[in-house]
């Protein structure tokens, strides 16, 4: 079976571009998480969707940081515009409709390692 | 809210010694406890996994038992190897109406030969 998809492994740009990350979940599953990863802060999470709704974006660290998720199987991240701080590991995961017991565990990509200059 | 408390690291080991990784939650509901290993370069990938009390979550010579009483789920290997060399991620998920998990910090596992 295919895992989480995530697309570009790596990226290095200039601080005021623009970033786009993206995401291709496990098929079927209902749940995509965005996390962030840095040293400092260790594994954050941005924002998540069910039925690509999103449902809580209380992460999103600030009005540059978006999110969508057009139909179940695509998701983007986009960062405009990038700032040196918003250098990290970006990860993607997802996961099945949790029953009564939350019992589905989280599939991750491999994530974006991200270097904004 | 719902939270993870793990123990602190780096953690390092000489191969074949014996491994506690201890976590301990906190939630309104009654969870699924899960680990989570990330390998360098990697993303996070399920070790093992107990979905009520007394359960034991077992994989690759890795153990957890949901303890209610203590709300605690440890980590442990009797005999670590180098290539467990990691960081290991505790969770919780909360089940109906929430779908996300809470995280630990993480615990930085090095074992030398």
């Amino acid at each position: 079976d295919a895992g989480v998809i995530q697309s570009p492994r790596h990226e290095v740009t200039e601080m005021g571009q623009e970033v786009t990350l993206r995401c291709k979940p496990i098929s079927g599953h209902d749940y995509l998480f965005w996390y962030r990863q840095t040293m400092m802060r260790g594994l954050e999470l941005l924002i998540y969707f069910n039925n690509n709704v999103p449902i809580d974006d209380s992460g999103m660290p600030e009005d540059r940081f978006s999110a969508k998720m057009p139909n179940a199987s695509f998701s983007t991240l986009k960062i405009q515009p990038s700032e040196p701080r918003d250098s990290a590991v970006y990860f993607c995961a997802s996961s099945l409709r949790q029953g009564a017991r939350g019992n589905q565990p989280q599939h991750f990509g491999d994530g974006t390692r991200l270097s904004i200059l | 809210g719902d939270s993870v408390t793990q123990m602190e690291g780096p953690v390092t080991l000489s191969e074949e010694a014996f491994l506690t990784i201890n976590c301990t939650y906190t939630a309104t509901g009654y969870p699924s406890l899960f680990w989570y290993v990330q390998y360098p370069g990697e993303g996070l990938q399920l070790l093992l996994k107990a979905t009520k009390a007394d359960d034991k979550g077992s994989n690759k010579g890795f153990e957890a038992t949901y303890r209610k009483e203590t709300t605690s789920f440890h980590l442990e290997k009797g005999s670590v190897q180098v290539s467990d060399s990691a960081v290991y991620f505790c969770a919780l998920s909360d089940g109906w109406g929430a779908g996300k998990s809470t995280f630990g910090d993480g615990t930085t596992l090095t074992v030398k030969p």
